[in-house]
């Protein structure tokens, strides 16, 4: 059974402090992995994707794998209110096409002013 | 920006009725996907489409489950008899590339 494991929260952290949002996956061939944020109701949306081994940034935004550890990571800097969200991380296992991918359970970040 | 649109937004239906959930996927978009998530849960994958054919589909895509893309927009998914545990938001999604997902279909089976 193909898993991803993350802490459900919540993670409260203070305005313009970093959060760090952590993710852990079962099979060791996955080769993509996502981040997604998704505000109550609404349809998740993509904030960053990774395939290497490393850090990846994009803005605030900072992902990082270990493949070796099985670890996906997001920290977003300088946390904003507007931050507040669920956090899905995904990952695809299967290679090929893109959009097959298992999702964790997310992780809801609240951002306190 | 180009975006895949998804009707209806909510869907109320009774147990045993067919419902079909409709989406417009991105135009230059080939492979066409359908989620789930069950209130509280997490987002599930049901069924992705390539090429007019159906080319992985999960456990949860059973045979009350089917899709058709029947014209050159048009991506829709059918649950022939609903029942109560069908109840979710129905997420649509496209790519190439990255997953963009639909704002979703809430349905709700009474």
């Amino acid at each position: 059974q193909k898993e991803v494991e993350q802490n459900s929260g919540p993670l409260s952290v203070p305005e313009g402090a970093i959060a760090s949002l952590n993710c852990t996956y079962s099979d060791r061939g996955s080769q993509s992995f996502f981040w997604y944020r998704q505000y109550s109701g609404k349809s998740p949306e993509l904030i960053m994707f990774i395939y290497s081994n490393g850090d990846k940034e994009d803005g605030r935004f900072t992902a990082q794998l270990n493949k070796a550890s099985q670890y996906v990571s997001l920290l977003i800097r300088d946390s904003q209110p507007s931050d507040s969200a669920t956090y899905l991380c995904a990952v695809n296992p299967y290679g090929g096409s893109q959009g097959n991918l298992i999702f964790g359970k997310g992780t809801k970040l609240s951002v306190k002013p | 920006e180009p975006e895949v649109t998804q009707t209806p937004s909510h869907q109320v239906t009774q147990m045993g009725q067919e419902v079909i959930l409709r989406c417009v996927p991105i135009s230059n978009h080939l492979y066409f996907y359908w989620y789930r998530q069950i209130l509280g849960q997490k987002v599930e994958f049901l069924v992705s489409f390539y090429n007019n054919e159906i080319s992985e589909k999960s456990e949860i895509f059973d045979d009350q489950f089917s899709v058709e893309r029947p014209d050159g927009s048009n991506f829709t998914l059918k649950i022939r008899s609903t029942k109560l545990e069908d109840s979710a938001m129905y997420f649509c999604a496209s790519t190439p590339g990255e997953l963009f997902f639909g704002e979703g279909s809430r349905l709700t089976v009474l």
